[in-house]
């Protein structure tokens, strides 16, 4: 069966300071992959989404980035966060061309003070 | 306007009832329509998902769709204080690939 792991899970971070979280995903291939952020009381807003290695693809102009630098790995990373980078991270996969079934991770909680 | 709206509650229930969980949204092109449940500080989960209009049940679960109206609903019958979480609707489009359109998320509380 397949897995998606996410880490860390919880993290405090000072303003300006880099931002690295990863994800990596078990039991299938080539995956589609996604970085999602969830503000407080908010719906899921899609920042990544990757069909294959070294494709990225941006939603959101901000100042995070991602990269796939292998198939079943996905990371978010910032140079400088900022306060309002704060929120709750989540990893996401779904199999090529499924668009009805996207799986998510367990989140990662950033809190930028 | 938001493309989806989801109120977000919270809905209160005393256990056993029926909790009745709805959406709207703006884009006639959504035609896959997905229901999650999110427990607080987790990820969600896929509880459901139908394809265009009608209706789908899996156990106490049922998804409607109604694209007349662009509206979609989840029910849950006999309803558990296990079934307390956030509910998450969510759409998206055949030609926007795979990205994901989301409510904001209801809150349900059931009531022991």
């Amino acid at each position: 069966s397949q897995t998606i792991h996410q880490w860390p899970a919880t993290l405090v971070q000072p303003v300006g300071s880099p931002l690295s979280l990863e994800c990596t995903v078990e039991g299938t291939s080539n995956p589609n992959l996604y970085w999602y952020r969830q503000a407080a009381g908010r719906g899921l807003q899609l920042l990544f989404y990757s069909v294959g290695i070294g494709q990225i693809s941006s939603e959101v102009p901000q100042n995070l980035s991602a990269s796939r630098p292998q198939d079943r790995q996905f990371i978010l990373s910032s140079k400088k966060l900022l306060l309002s980078d704060s929120g709750f991270y989540l990893c996401a996969w779904s199999n090529p061309g499924a668009i009805n079934t996207i799986y998510f991770g367990e989140g990662s909680w950033l809190t930028v003070v | 306007q938001k493309e989806v709206e989801q109120d977000p509650g919270p809905l209160s229930v005393p256990e056993g009832a029926i909790v009745s969980l709805n959406c709207t949204y703006s884009n006639s092109a959504f035609q896959y329509f997905m229901w999650y449940r999110q427990y607080s500080r987790k990820g969600p989960e896929l509880l459901m998902y139908t394809y265009s209009s009608g209706n789908k049940e899996d156990g106490r679960f049922t998804a409607q769709v109604d694209k007349s109206s662009k509206y979609i609903s989840l029910f849950i019958r006999d309803s558990q204080p296990s079934d307390s979480a956030t509910y998450l609707c969510a759409m998206s489009a055949e030609a926007a690939g795979n990205k994901l359109t989301f409510g904001g998320g209801t809150r349900v509380l059931v009531k022991p």
